[in-house]
């Protein structure tokens, strides 16, 4: 069973540029949330999209956004790009969320921004 | 008061030793936790799940939750250099996990 696929898995923006990253959760799992990892604040809840509806929401501002296809593919977007949001950018995926949701990973998306 | 609190360590055990780590969380209302473990440069990897107070044991893995305490922990038995990396406390509340900062475990050869 294949499991979870983040792309690009690099990336080097400028600010001001907007991003766009993709995931793909393992087949069957209908949930998958975003984080955010940085060594100073660890990993950070973005997003968890759940058949193609948000349903929940972490602090972040309104420039990060996500959407989920019926296919349970995910993308998260981020525009406006700040130097403060060069992180590890992590999708997990898991078969329904709710309260004993086991989320798996995937190898995560490294974004710089210069 | 942070949702989930793990001291960040290092943590230096020597090979063959008991690991334990530990991890408090604020919301009584938690209801799920898991340990991940992450090896620097890759992604978080699950390696245990407890939702009842008490220990489950997988393996070299025990974790141990008390909910009155709100306090859950892991111990690994026989700790090989292998088991050297973060590993990260995680809660489910209200169907978001939410993360420790993790704490980082050296296995000293």
């Amino acid at each position: 069973k294949a499991g979870v696929t983040q792309t690009p898995r690099y990336l080097i923006k400028t600010r001001g540029q907007q991003v766009t990253l993709s995931c793909s959760p393992i087949s069957g799992h209908r949930s998958v949330s975003w984080y955010q990892q940085t060594p100073g604040q660890g990993l950070q809840f973005l997003f968890e999209y759940f058949s193609e509806t948000q349903r929940n929401k972490g602090n972040f501002p309104g420039r990060f956004s996500g959407r989920q296809f019926s296919n349970s593919r995910s993308e998260m977007n981020v525009s406006t790009l700040e130097l403060g949001d060069s992180a590890l950018y992590l999708c997990a995926s898991s078969a329904t969320g709710g309260a004993r949701t086991e989320a798996f990973f995937g190898q995560g998306t490294r974004l710089t921004v210069v | 008061q942070k949702e989930v609190e793990q001291n960040s360590g290092p943590l230096s055990v020597p090979e063959g030793a008991i690991a334990s780590l530990n991890c408090t969380y604020s919301d009584r209302g938690s209801q799920s936790f898991f340990w991940y473990r992450q090896y620097s440069g890759k992604s978080p990897e699950l390696i245990m799940s407890i939702y009842s107070n008490g220990d489950k044991e997988d393996g070299r893995f025990t974790a141990q939750l008390n909910k009155a305490s709100q306090y859950v922990s892991l111990l690994i038995r026989d700790s090989q250099p292998s088991d050297s990396a973060t590993y990260l406390c995680a809660v489910n509340r209200d169907d978001k996990i939410i993360f420790g900062k993790g704490t980082r475990l050296h296995i000293l050869p």
